[in-house]
């Protein structure tokens, strides 16, 4: 069965990165993006970016450009989420969902990670 | 970018209530809009994906309509395990955009 299974629950300093990985099994790892969507306390949610396991390309928010890099283990069908220069504002948790290459609609975001929580203190 | 207008912000209903959720996009988005539940602590559910195709397994009392900038979810007879939020999510140009969320609570 198709899962998205996450990396743990994060605690960084201001400042720091943070890398929070999606490991994806129960489907072909190259036919599907990767989007990232994070959710701050009792708030909405946040498109990221995602990343096109196939070619290894991105596209990111203009928000995020210049903080995040997305990248991925083909051999572990993971990819990777890492978001640098952390503000107390990226507390928050933070998605991976999948979305098909070849035909988007019917897949788009059918399955999500579980979600990391990623808390930026001092 | 394109802007989701999600309303309302929240409402309250009882159960067997029919209840409707409206998400207006600031530009056409061609049916590229896909609605999601979701409860406290877990990730987002699709619903409705294609503006009005109800995802596998979801009950029928879901259903999505609309078209151009304009969507609408409804929830035909409210059940107690649909008292969540609800997100539209519009997948036509990026950078991806949500709405607002609509909090529906117990009457």
């Amino acid at each position: 069965q198709v899962q998205l299974v996450q990396s743990g629950a994060e605690v960084k300093k201001p400042g720091a990165s943070v890398k929070v990985s999606c490991k994806a099994s129960g489907y072909t790892f190259s036919s599907f993006y990767i989007h990232w969507v994070r959710q701050a306390p009792g708030q909405g949610l946040e498109w990221m970016g995602l990343f096109n396991p196939s070619g290894g390309t991105t596209s990111y928010a203009q928000k995020f450009q210049g903080r995040v890099t997305m990248t991925r283990d083909t051999f572990t069908s993971t990819v990777y989420m890492e978001l640098s220069s952390l503000k107390s504002e990226d507390s928050a948790v933070y998605y991976c969902a999948r979305m098909g290459i070849v035909v988007p609609a019917a897949t788009f975001f059918d399955f999500w990670g579980q979600g990391t929580l990623v808390t930026v203190s001092s | 970018d394109i802007q989701m207008t999600q309303s309302p912000s929240s409402l309250s209903a009882s159960v067997g209530d029919s209840v409707t959720i409206t998400c207006r996009a600031s530009q056409g988005i061609r049916n590229d809009l896909a609605w999601f539940q979701q409860k406290p602590g877990k990730a987002p559910k699709r619903l409705i994906y294609a503006a009005s195709s109800l995802q596998s397994g979801v009950p029928s009392r879901f259903s999505g309509s609309g078209s151009g900038t304009e969507y609408t979810l409804t929830i035909s007879s409210l059940q107690p395990e649909d008292f969540a939020t609800y997100y539209c999510l519009q997948h036509n140009s990026y950078p991806l955009t949500f709405g607002q969320g609509t909090k529906v609570e117990i009457k």
